[in-house]
């Protein structure tokens, strides 16, 4: 597709369950990021892959969350036993390069979680 | 660790009036610096950006000027239009991710 392209769009979990968000990265893409957002804030730093490594998990706010990017294309963000305090949209983001090169993200629309 | 304050919203103007969004930020060195831009409906984009003190990043009308004196970087437009409303996050380049803003809301009434 032409843009970074994340699913599902909206998920509601109850309290306990797992859940997994999708990305679809822009074509070509070598870096990747998830970044999680409040309500009212601005997007907070997960975790950065370049191609299918793993070079940053520092923001990923628990043991619960985990992300892979197993072929250097599409990635999946899980929550395990999902909490109240995990409702926020997560957004992907990709980049052409290098981040410490280029500095432009490409990002999705987003997955909104409600968890109940 | 770095960081970046934006002025709160939201900033409530009329069409074709002077915008001012205030953003500072606290680094190490003189990191690269952006304003993003979240339409209705819409991901994050790039609006513009500066990678060294005294570059003014430039697109759509809007201008934001890199001071490491006052170690800040606030948008301004000449005459905002109705189509400009959306919320704009400041955000700099720490290594290889980019810390960003809590955002400023920004709604232009006809």
């Amino acid at each position: 597709g032409a843009g970074v392209s994340q699913s599902p769009r909206y998920k509601v979990a109850k309290r306990g369950q797992d859940v997994a968000l999708r990305c679809d990265p822009i074509s070509g893409h070598v870096s990747l990021f998830w970044y999680q957002q409040a309500l009212g804030q601005g997007p907070e730093f997960l975790t950065y892959f370049q191609n299918e490594a793993q070079l940053d998990k520092s923001g990923l706010p628990s043991d619960r969350f985990f992300a892979e990017r197993p072929e250097g294309s599409v990635s999946t963000l899980k929550i395990q036993r999902t909490q109240q305090e995990d409702s926020a949209v997560y957004l992907c983001a990709s980049s052409f390069g290098d981040m410490r090169v280029t500095g432009e993200l490409f990002f999705g629309e987003g997955s909104r979680l409600t968890v109940l | 660790g770095n960081s970046v304050t934006q002025m709160e919203g939201p900033v409530t103007l009329s069409e074709e009036a002077f915008l001012t969004i205030n953003c500072t930020y606290t680094a190490t060195g003189y990191p690269s610096l952006f304003w993003y831009v979240q339409y209705p409906g819409e991901g994050l984009q790039l609006l513009l950006k500066a990678t060294k003190a005294d570059d003014k990043g430039s697109n759509k009308g809007f201008e934001a000027t890199y001071r490491k004196e006052t170690t800040s970087f606030h948008l301004e437009k000449g005459s905002v239009q109705v189509s400009d409303s959306a919320v704009y996050f400041c955000a700099l380049k720490d290594f290889q991710k980019l810390v960003f803003g809590t955002g400023t809301r920004l709604l232009v009434s006809p």
